[in-house]
């Protein structure tokens, strides 16, 4: 059984661009949800797809969006990039809606 | 509104002492609760979960918690720590009534001295 991988492992981009991140989920699962971390803190909730429809948003602007495919893995789109946006972001999966697998994470940094 | 607080940022314990972490949550719906482990540069391991039945939970390498409804509160404890022990910690809830979509605390910092 294939585990929650994410891509690319880290990621350096400048103010202003555009960036995407990638999520496979565990075999199995339907549902990914994505948490941005800032240093320090604890995860955020950004948003869950949920067979390929979004299904709940965090308090985060429009700027960021994002993707469900029909093999259930997963894109992450942050616009307009700001020095703000630097974090570990995390996807995590699972079978509706229950218990969630974490990945390893993007470590994306914003100059 | 979902909110989870874990009052201490850093603890600090000897190897081979005790450990209680402190986790306590404000949330409408039933819920599920979590604690996970990050270590620096990693993503996170979920140490164990509630979601019904006995209040006490035990977990992977030897952690163990406790569901107080009451206090709304979810307490992280080990008997013995261990110098690999020393990680960050995170205290999550969820509910299936609301997506799943997990609220976590800022963290507690844990540091063993030998």
């Amino acid at each position: 059984e294939t585990g929650v991988t994410q891509s690319p492992t880290h990621l350096i981009k400048t103010r202003g661009q555009q960036v995407t991140l990638r999520c496979s989920s565990q075999s199995g699962h339907n549902t990914v949800s994505w948490y941005q971390q800032a240093l320090g803190q604890g995860p955020q909730f950004i948003f869950q797809y949920y067979r390929e429809e979004e299904n709940g948003r965090g308090n985060f602007p429009p700027r960021f969006s994002g993707l469900q495919f029909p093999n259930y893995s997963s894109e992450l789109n942050v616009n307009a990039l700001e020095l703000d946006d630097s974090a570990l972001y995390l996807c995590a999966s699972s079978w509706d809606l229950n218990e969630q697998f974490f990945g390893p994470g993007t470590r994306l940094t914003v100059l | 509104a979902q909110s989870v607080t874990q009052p201490d940022i850093h603890i600090t314990v000897s190897e081979g002492a005790s450990l209680e972490l402190r986790c306590n949550y404000s949330y409408g719906a039933t819920p599920y609760l979590f604690w996970y482990v990050q270590s620096p540069g990693q993503g996170l391991q979920l140490l164990l979960k509630y979601f019904s039945g006995d209040t006490l939970v035990q977990g992977i390498k030897g952690f163990e918690a406790e569901f107080k409804r009451s206090q709304s509160s979810f307490n992280l404890r080990k008997p013995s720590v261990h110098w690999s022990d020393a990680a960050e910690y995170f205290c999550a809830v969820g509910a299936k009534e609301t997506g799943n979509q997990f609220y976590f605390g800022t963290g507690t910092s844990l540091t063993v001295i030998p």
